[in-house]
């Protein structure tokens, strides 16, 4: 069964990185996945679509302090020089011939 | 400018129906796949189910099929959802959300341009 699993929260001062990661499922290592964040009341961005290599194609206006990266079944999304317009939930998404799957979205607090 | 914009929410009784409407623009809507994705109050993203170019090939997450139909109309660059017998937890927010595969002709993609979202609240 196709899941990706993200962990609930995390957190980073002002100015710093910080990376979230989002595992594929036993058997599905190789999959690509897509970023997205959704801040506050608003609807969801699509960040950036990662590849199982890290190499990644970024959506339109995404700035260069979004960075992905992957190493096995781990899906990286990094942010640097955090700033407060960063808080916002991101869920990692991929998908099969017959089904589209979501995490369950990270809520990152910009201390 | 690429956009999506949703219509057609509301306030529905359990039981009842609603058809949800996607108008299309700034891109060609028929070499897409097109997507429904939901978000019940509070809660995170959950797919509702996708669409292929012309139509033919349509796949939806257990908990709605048999209940919501996803159509298109490549004419009118419009996307659609029909949804019957609906329930207490179907109340979320609807974004459609167009479909970019990892190579051109496969199934799948990211979803990289969504629309606002539209409301749905099912209570009596």
């Amino acid at each position: 069964q196709l899941v990706l699993t993200q962990s609930p929260s995390a957190s980073a001062s002002l100015g710093a990185s910080v990376t979230l990661t989002c595992t594929l499922s036993s058997g599905h290592s190789m999959y690509a996945i897509a970023w997205h964040q959704q801040r506050p009341g608003k609807g969801p961005r699509h960040l950036m679509m990662l590849k199982r290599d890290g190499s990644h194609n970024k959506g339109d206006g995404i700035p260069d302090r979004f960075s992905g990266s992957s190493s096995g079944a781990e899906r990286y999304l990094t942010i640097s020089s955090l700033q407060l317009e960063d808080e916002a939930d991101y869920y990692c998404q991929t998908w099969g011939t017959d089904i589209r799957v979501f995490g369950g979205g990270t809520k990152l607090t910009v201390l | 400018e690429v956009q999506l914009v949703e219509s057609g929410g509301g306030l529905v009784q359990p039981g009842g129906s609603l058809r949800l409407s996607c108008a299309v623009s700034g891109f060609t809507f028929n070499t897409y796949w097109m997507t429904w994705v939901r978000q019940a109050p509070g809660k995170g993203l959950e797919w509702v189910a996708s669409i292929n170019l012309d139509g033919s090939e349509k796949h939806y997450v257990d908990s709605v099929k048999g209940r919501f139909t996803v159509s298109r109309d490549n004419a009118e660059n419009s996307l659609f959802l029909q949804m019957i017998s609906l329930r207490v937890a179907d109340t979320a927010v609807y974004y459609c959300a167009r479909e970019t595969p990892l190579r051109a002709g496969y199934a799948g993609g990211a979803f990289d341009i969504w629309g606002q979202g539209t409301m749905v609240t099912v209570s009596s």
